[in-house]
């Protein structure tokens, strides 16, 4: 009964192509993230969606398209992968937008060849 | 802008050790402050939080004081042990400011030898 559940864990993929992310938290928070934690650690946040509307859009190429069918659930979707996207991605979620903690899934590790 | 500063890890300890990692911030607002850990292979989990000034988080062991005049919130520990090793993030959230986001610093590794 993970709280907090994003699939794939791994996903190695060669430049060029397009792949998506799920997310889906069991937890009936409103409140649900993205976040991109690069090589060196470095979390930042990406997006936020509250209710299924888009509440933070961090500066992030356009190639990354969130998409969030209920508050559930918040995909991320990436176009034309580039070596630059190689990098843990992280879905969390809280009760409320601002609400702390925030409860994050175990990360999606993405490699891009 | 809200940013956290951090200090560089990674920090080796022996167990038993004292832990002490350092952690200022700025922020327009009065914000809240958070001090988060990542296991390896893990996401984050909330360690401990102060929401005021002169609050002290405290959870396993680990402790931080909202320092308001020094704009810190360093986490300290007495007794370390191995399976304390990971990654520790401080971070604010400052919804007074409108900002509905975590601002995390850049993560400290510790790693500790029995």
């Amino acid at each position: 009964d993970t709280a907090v559940s994003q699939t794939p864990k791994y996903l190695v993929t060669q430049m060029g192509n397009d792949k998506s992310i799920k997310c889906e938290q069991n937890l009936g928070h409103d409140t649900m993230y993205w976040y991109k934690q690069d090589s060196k650690k470095f979390l930042k946040i990406m997006f936020s969606y509250n209710n299924k509307e888009l509440i933070i859009n961090e500066t992030v190429p356009n190639r990354f398209s969130p998409k969030s069918p209920d508050k559930a659930h918040l995909n991320l979707h990436i176009n034309s992968l580039e070596l630059g996207d190689s990098a843990v991605y992280f879905c969390a979620s809280s009760l409320r937008a601002g609400d702390q903690p925030q409860h994050f899934g175990d990360g999606t590790r993405l490699s891009i060849l | 802008g809200n940013s956290v500063t951090q200090m560089e890890g990674p920090v080796t300890l022996s167990e038993e050790a004292f832990l002490t990692i350092n952690c200022t911030y700025t922020a327009t607002g009065y914000p809240s402050l958070f001090w988060y850990v990542q296991y390896p292979g893990e996401g984050l989990q909330l360690l401990l939080k102060a929401t005021k000034a002169d609050d002290k988080g405290s959870n396993k062991g680990f402790e931080a004081t909202y320092r308001k005049e020094t704009t810190s919130f360093h986490l300290e520990k007495g007794s370390v042990q191995v399976s304390d090793s990971a990654v520790y993030f401080c971070a604010l959230s400052d919804t007074e400011a409108g900002s509905y986001q975590l601002t995390f610093g850049k993560g400290t590794k510790l790693s500790v030898i029995p």
